[in-house]
Order: C-alpha cells, then sequence, then structure tokens
C-alpha cells in the first residue's frame, strides 16, 4: 500500500504571498491531519479533517487553513505568509478510531523570505 | 499550557546495548500515549502505543512503560542497531476512543548509536 504522499516537497516564497500544499492519505484512510514542525517550537498540531470536514483545530492563526476532499484527500493553505511560517509541514492520515496512530508524509519543506 | 516534554535532548549509546529513552506528561486526561521515531529527511514513523489504563506493553525490540503516578512515559529499546539513529518523540492524544484529537508531541531526543 502506497504511503503518504505530500507535494511539493520544497517551496520558497516571499513574504504576503500565500501556499497551498497538498497530501494524499494511505488508501482508506478518512482521517488526515496536518502538523507543523519547526526547531524551536517541535511538532504542532494545525488541524484534522474527517469525511471533508474539520474535526479539530489547533492553537494556529486564521491565516491557516485547510479543506479535504470526498476522495479524502486534503490541502491546507497559508494566506499572507509571515518569516515565522518557514517549517516543515508534514500531513498524517489514520484509520478512523485509531486516531494515536498516525502515519506521516515526508513532509514540504517550506522557506518564507 | 500542558504539553509532554522530554527529558534529554541528546543519548548517546554503544551499538548492541539497551536505550532507555524517558518522557514527562502532564495531561492526565490523555487516553493514549505514543512514541515517533523521526529520521532525518523523512516524517515521523508509529512505533508503538499505550493506553491510559496499561503500565506495559511490548513490541518488537521495544517496550513501553507508563507510570501514571508521576506521569512518566518510557521507551526502550533492545539491542540498539545502527538504524535506530533517529529522533524518538513521545506524544499524547487526548480524545477517548482513539479519535485523532491531533497529537501533542514532546520535543524530542536525539538517539545517536555509537559503533
Amino acid at each position: 500500500k502506497a504511503g503518504v504522499t505530500q507535494t511539493p516537497r520544497y517551496l520558497i516564497k516571499t513574504r504576503g504571498q500565500q501556499v497551498t500544499l497538498s497530501c494524499s492519505p494511505i488508501s482508506g484512510h478518512r482521517s488526515v491531519s496536518w502538523y507543523q514542525q519547526t526547531p524551536g517550537q517541535g511538532l504542532q498540531f494545525l488541524f484534522e479533517y474527517f469525511s471533508e470536514t474539520q474535526r479539530n483545530k489547533g492553537n494556529f492563526p486564521g491565516r491557516f487553513s485547510g479543506r479535504q476532499f470526498s476522495n479524502s484527500r486534503s490541502e491546507m493553505n497559508v494566506s499572507t505568509l509571515e518569516l515565522g511560517d518557514s517549517a516543515l509541514y508534514l500531513c498524517a492520515s489514520s484509520v478512523t478510531g485509531r486516531g494515536y496512530e498516525q502515519y506521516f508524509g515526508p513532509g514540504t519543506r517550506l522557506t518564507v523570505t | 499550557g500542558e504539553s509532554v516534554g522530554l527529558h534529554l535532548p541528546t543519548l548517546s549509546v554503544q551499538e548492541g546495548d539497551n536505550s532507555i529513552i524517558n518522557c514527562a506528561y502532564s495531561n492526565s486526561a490523555s487516553d493514549y500515549f505514543i512514541w515517533y521515531k523521526q529520521e532525518s529527511g523523512k516524517g515521523p514513523q508509529f512505533i508503538i502505543d499505550i493506553r491510559s489504563n496499561m503500565d506495559k506493553r511490548q513490541g518488537q525490540r521495544v517496550t513501553v512503560l507508563l507510570n501514571k503516578t508521576v506521569k512518566h512515559l518510557s521507551l526502550q529499546i533492545a539491542a540498539t542497531q545502527p538504524g535506530d539513529s533517529a529522533v524518538y518523540f513521545c506524544a499524547e492524544n487526548r480524545k477517548s476512543g482513539g479519535g485523532a484529537d491531533g497529537l501533542t508531541f514532546g520535543k524530542g531526543t536525539h538517539l545517536i548509536i555509537q559503533p
């Protein structure tokens, strides 16, 4: 079974721009979560989607948003990029009822200049 | 706020020895505690989980211990191999029933294997 895939793998953007990251979960996984990883703050939960609905949200500003499609694929969007948004953005999928066992993709490395 | 933390940022062990990675947590309401491993350039990889009503769980070469009295979690790796070199994170899941309420991760311990 193919793992979680994320595109693009690397991205460079300028302050003020917006960015959209994409994630394809493992086949059969309906829950998709997004995390931000930085050296200073570590791994932080952004939000989780299930059946095209945002089920949970972490403590991030409204500039961070996401959505999920009927095939469980998910996108996250960051508007008005700030330098502090530079990070590795990780997507993870899980089986219904086993949300603690998440399967992560390789991440998208976003650099904001 | 409440968080899951680790005691040591770096742990160096000899190949073949046993490794013990520790973690302290503060949220007694967590339902599951989990260990993840992250190798360079990759996303975290699930290792093992333990439900809050358990004290010990064993997997292949790994054992997780949960001490609720002192809110302590540990991961023991037997006969450490070069492939075990990675950053290890403990995490907690706060939603009962195993739902994805968002994992709260600790800061991570970098396990270095000495030949």
